[in-house]
């Protein structure tokens, strides 16, 4: 498999249990955010996005949060089950270009 | 079936030798992207095309070349200049320039031997 997670931070969650991932981005005037799914030796997989004009936005199973005073997004995946075991990584606009972070691990315990 | 498409999955080079990496779309994007992506790094962006005919370096542009004479493809050419070419190299494509989403293709795992 891809060793891109090697060195990142991780978390563990219970199956069923709802998981929180967090994300720090760099540059107060960015206006749009992705939450990205990568599972090993995969390509990056848009889950949800939101622009800066919102605080939240929900799809299905998944959450994104959004606050603007202290540069912070946040991913909740509820009921979290094993197929959702990959890296997540946010990524930011900053006029033409994405700035990515460099990802989460997620664990699924059985 | 639309989507982003990469070859060959896994591609081993020897020193001095350039090799190059497909990437092919059918979304009808306007845009295409090439990353770098090294263990505990974010995508670090190599070159970008707002458009056919026209491509741009990024950050990381060092030993790197790209075309594009059409608009559904965009091939990446690892040259033996870049001295340090061993990482997972994705494509991706967008709408549009700039904000739009990019969504990437599965990947190809480039290893120097």
């Amino acid at each position: 498999g891809e060793s891109v997670g090697l060195h990142l931070p991780t978390l563990s969650v219970q199956e069923g249990d709802n998981s929180i991932i967090n994300c720090a981005y760099s540059n107060s005037a960015s206006d749009y955010f992705i939450w990205y799914k990568q599972e090993s030796g995969k390509g990056p997989q848009f889950i949800i996005d939101i622009r800066s004009n919102m605080d939240k936005r929900q799809g299905q199973r998944v959450t994104v949060l959004l606050n603007k005073t202290v540069k912070h997004l946040s991913l909740q995946i509820a009921a979290t089950q094993p197929g959702d075991s990959a890296v997540y990584f946010c990524a930011e606009n900053k006029g033409y270009k994405y700035i990515f972070g460099t990802g989460t691990r997620l664990k699924v315990l059985a | 079936d639309g989507g982003i498409t990469q070859s060959p999955k896994y591609l081993f080079r020897k020193e001095g030798q350039n090799v190059t990496l497909s990437c092919e779309q059918n979304l009808n994007h306007d845009a295409m992207y090439w990353y770098r992506q090294d263990p505990g790094q974010g995508l670090r962006l190599i070159y970008y095309s707002q458009i056919v005919n026209d491509f741009q370096k990024g950050d990381i542009a060092e030993g790197y070349s790209v075309s594009r004479e059409k608009k559904e493809s965009f091939p990446l050419t690892v040259t033996s200049a870049q001295k340090n070419p061993t990482a997972f190299y994705l494509c991706a494509s967008s709408p549009q320039f700039s904000t739009d989403t990019q969504y990437f293709g599965p990947g190809t795992r480039l290893t120097v031997l």
